[in-house]
Parts: C-alpha cells; sequence; structure tokens
C-alpha cells in the first residue's frame, strides 16, 4: 500500500528554536498534504491544508507565522515549528491524499512526530 | 459544519468477544466515513471505510454499518486479539469537493487476553 514518511518520529529542541518536520509520499504523488496535532489521548486537531505549488490553509486559531509550511513538491510537505516553545509540544502527524484519488478516499497518514520543547 | 460524536471513549472487552464503537454525524452530506487504527506513538491507519450508497461492508473480522437517515455508523470487531488493542477513530466527510475529514474523539480498546 501507499507508505507516508515522517520525519524525525522525536525531537526534543530547546525553547526558542525552530524544528522542521518532513513528510514524504514515498510511492504516489500527493497533490495535497494535511497537518494535524494531537495532544494526549485526543482526537486530531487539523491544523492546515497544504497544495503543492500553493500557500497552505490554515485552520482557524493556527498561527501561519508559528507553523510554517512548505509544499514545494508532489511528494514532500515541511512543517516547521518556528521559535518553539513548551506549549508547542504535541504529536504532529501529516497525512497525504493521493493524487487522482476521489478526495477523501486514498487519505495516508504518516507515523508522527513527538516534539518536545525544554 | 459537520460534528462527529464517537462512543464509548473507552472499551475492554475479553479476548474472543465482539467490540462494537458507534459514531453519529450531523451533516447530511457527509457520504464518506473511514475508521482509523491508531497504535501508541503511530500515525493512524485506515482500516475500513465505507460510502453511503452502501449500508455494510466486511473485510474479515472487521465490518462497518450506516444508517444514513439516523446519521450513525458502527464498526464491528469479533473474535477480538490482543493485538487490536488500540485507539480507533471514526470520520465523516463529503467524498468529493474541498471539505476535509471531520474526526471522532477516538475509542480506546483494551482486549485483555
Amino acid at each position: 500500500g501507499a507508505v507516508v514518511s515522517q520525519h524525525p518520529s522525536r525531537v526534543i529542541c530547546k525553547s526558542g528554536t525552530s524544528v522542521k518536520i518532513e513528510c514524504r509520499s514515498l510511492d504516489f504523488q500527493a497533490t495535497t498534504m494535511f497537518w494535524y496535532r494531537q495532544f494526549p489521548k485526543k482526537s486530531l486537531m487539523l491544523m492546515a491544508t497544504s497544495n503543492e505549488g500553493s500557500k497552505a490553509t490554515y485552520e482557524q486559531g493556527v498561527e501561519k507565522d508559528k507553523f510554517l509550511i512548505n509544499h514545494a513538491s508532489l511528494t514532500l510537505s515541511t512543517l516547521t515549528v518556528t521559535s518553539a516553545h513548551p506549549e508547542d509540544s504535541s504529536f504532529y502527524i501529516c497525512s497525504a491524499r493521493m493524487a487522482g484519488g476521489t478526495f477523501n478516499e486514498k487519505l495516508f497518514f504518516g507515523s508522527g512526530t513527538q516534539l518536545s520543547v525544554l | 459544519g459537520e460534528n462527529v460524536e464517537q462512543h464509548p471513549s473507552t472499551l475492554s472487552v475479553q479476548e474472543g468477544d465482539s467490540a462494537v464503537i458507534k459514531c453519529t454525524y450531523s451533516d447530511s452530506a457527509s457520504n464518506y466515513f473511514p475508521w482509523y487504527k491508531q497504535e501508541l506513538g503511530k500515525g493512524p491507519q485506515l482500516i475500513i471505510d465505507i460510502r453511503s450508497n452502501v449500508g455494510e461492508k466486511k473485510d474479515q473480522r472487521i465490518a462497518v454499518t450506516l444508517n444514513k437517515t439516523a446519521k450513525h455508523f458502527s464498526l464491528h470487531i469479533t473474535e477480538t486479539q490482543p493485538e487490536d488493542s488500540a485507539v480507533y477513530f471514526c470520520a465523516a466527510s463529503p467524498l468529493s469537493g474541498y471539505s476535509t475529514l471531520t474526526f471522532g474523539k477516538g475509542t480506546m480498546l483494551l482486549v485483555s487476553p
């Protein structure tokens, strides 16, 4: 089946630093990728939708200058948490929609990134 | 927008028993209902999905049923095994268009040997 690779799986950083998380579709092209945040024992909260070659669409309440998203190719999207603070600590998950599929079918998730900001 | 309610939040069963997780949705425009399994520290994995033009779909020990009139859908796992222990999320969305998936809050399933 389709594989979405997300790296790193875990990152610990100091407050004030920036962290980049990569999401790659390994064996398919993804016109759209999604970024979610998940708190312990909670559901997935959509942060933003990124379409290849265009600016990401952020959900209400998500700071676009804080969470920079780049979707430069059909197989790669990146999320950069800028000037991270302890409250940004969370589990971040990406998903990719296979090009050519009907809209919400063919949606595959990465394995997540646990971010801990000290 | 869409609102998805999921119950129960936790479910404990003995190995071999059946498990049922129920979800309701609010938007009659939703016509695609996937179920995801999430193991600790991992991303969600699609286990089964159903479109609104069918009432039931089966895949080995897993089945999903949909009642469009009542706007609810359920996940049924038979002959549960310890490796079925995980958090299960239901979701709903229109199949096409620009709406994203709306997830339920999740059900932690624990299967005891």
